[in-house]
């Protein structure tokens, strides 16, 4: 079965630096997102892209977070100023109905901010 | 803007007892969707429901959609050790592209 991948699994970095988290989504799908949840709490919604660029964002998603497809097959969140609260579990998700059918998410990014 | 709730937060069941939890929105919702969440996992997509009063059924599981697409629940029979897990409903409203998700009702089950 298709899989959306993620790497790093687990990131550790220092408040203020910049990290780069990666994603590739399934091959044929055409919406792709980015949520995150801290520890024990519910799923935050990102932001949305699709067809090379944001469809959506939350108000989460501020100046210090950008999106990325450099190239056909992956698709990057950078969070150029890390803060300690932005430590979290970081999910990619891709669909190929704008979520119509459901997302597939990777197994997750988990961020830690020292 | 919208939000999605869901309860009860907890709920620890003896295996094999039943578990029902409710996923509530503030504004009327074109779909919903249920995915599960097991420890230290990610959210894996369960079903989706479009339809008013909506029935579907998964094994032991059982999905329905509220008559007025404001409310959904998913029901467990006869809950196994399997079950454990966070169940989250995700909603989405028309001309939205994206869903939200409710905060989520972790199940432990104790066999």
């Amino acid at each position: 079965e298709p899989e959306v991948t993620q790497t790093p699994s687990h990131q550790v970095t220092q408040m203020g630096q910049e990290v780069i988290l990666r994603c590739v989504p399934i091959s044929n799908h055409l919406y792709f997102y980015w949520y995150r949840q801290i520890l024990g709490q519910k799923v935050e919604f990102l932001v949305s892209f699709y067809n090379n660029e944001i469809s959506e964002k939350s108000e989460i998603f501020d100046d210090q977070f950008s999106v990325e497809r450099p190239d056909g097959s992956n698709f990057t969140l950078k969070i150029r100023s890390t803060k300690l609260e932005d430590s979290a579990m970081y999910f990619c998700a891709s669909s190929d109905t704008r979520g119509l059918g459901g997302y597939t998410f990777g197994s997750g990014t988990r961020l830690t901010v020292v | 803007g919208q939000q999605v709730m869901q309860i009860p937060q907890y709920q620890h069941v003896q295996e094999g007892e039943d578990f029902t939890t409710y996923c509530n929105s503030s504004t009327t919702l074109s779909n919903i969707q249920w995915y599960k969440q097991r420890p230290g996992g990610h959210p894996v997509f369960l079903i989706q429901l479009v339809k008013s009063g909506e029935v579907k059924k998964q094994k032991r599981l059982t999905f329905q959609f509220g008559e007025a697409k404001k409310n959904s629940s998913l029901h467990i029979t006869a809950t196994q050790t399997t079950d454990v897990g966070t169940y989250f409903c995700a909603g989405l409203e028309d001309n939205f592209n994206k869903f939200y998700f409710g905060s989520g009702t972790k199940l432990n089950v104790k066999p």
